[in-house]
């Protein structure tokens, strides 16, 4: 089955910093590749997603790269703000099952 | 819309208890899905329901069963409580199919002593 590793499980940056997660994951079938951020006590929820189809997608100060031959994929969050700290979990998905990161932690200090 | 529901939102039993988590969904999602969320480990996948009528097993499917009772409803039983099943579950639905966005419901979080 599918297998998604994720690094670094810790990330502290300073306010406006970057912050740069990056998973690889081991089924050449997966095509859908979600990122989702948990606050304290709540539920997931999806921030971006790319399909196998595309290289990279940005969402205001969020982006997301895949390289394909390689199977990572990276999550780019620019200007970082203290509301950015969070947990955030990436995915892979076929179309049977998706599979999850063990997660990042990020804190963003101000 | 209510979205994705579950309850109960708190649970503790005892070691050998049974009890059934309930999720629901609004959206008329076909495909639903239940995960564990273990401290370090990220979501694990339990058991899905591709449509209404099917379940298959996950990563970790030891220790439950499911049942699609409708297109809405998708409950998780355990059927004898163990500490290795205390973790907070979640529920999850998608329009179709695993490769869509994954909708989740505010979780359980259940304590088995």
């Amino acid at each position: 089955g599918e297998n998604v590793e994720q690094h670094p499980s810790t990330l502290s940056v300073q306010e406006g910093d970057s912050a740069v997660i990056k998973c690889t994951y081991s089924d050449s079938a997966s095509n859908y590749f979600p990122w989702y951020k948990q606050e304290l006590g709540k539920r997931p929820q999806l921030i971006i997603d790319i399909r196998s189809n595309v290289g990279e997608k940005k969402d205001q100060r969020i982006a997301v790269t895949l390289n394909k031959t390689a199977k990572h994929f990276s999550l780019h969050i620019t200007e970082t703000q203290p509301e950015d700290s969070a947990v955030y979990f990436c995915a892979a998905s076929n179309i049977r099952d998706m599979r999850f990161g063990a997660g990042t932690r990020l804190t963003v200090k101000p | 819309n209510a979205g994705v529901t579950q309850t109960p939102k708190f649970q503790v039993l005892k070691t050998g208890q049974s009890m059934t988590l309930q999720c629901a969904q609004d959206m008329n999602h076909n495909s639903m899905y239940w995960y564990r969320q273990d401290p370090g480990m990220g979501l694990r996948l339990i058991y899905y329901s591709a449509s209404e009528g099917t379940t298959d097993k996950g990563e970790v499917p030891n220790g439950y069963n499911v049942s699609r009772l409708n297109k809405r409803e998708f409950s998780l039983r355990l059927e004898s409580a163990a500490p290795s099943q205390t973790s907070v579950y979640f529920c999850a639905s998608t329009l179709d199919l695993a490769d869509n966005e994954q909708f989740f419901g505010p979780g359980t979080r259940l304590t088995v002593l």
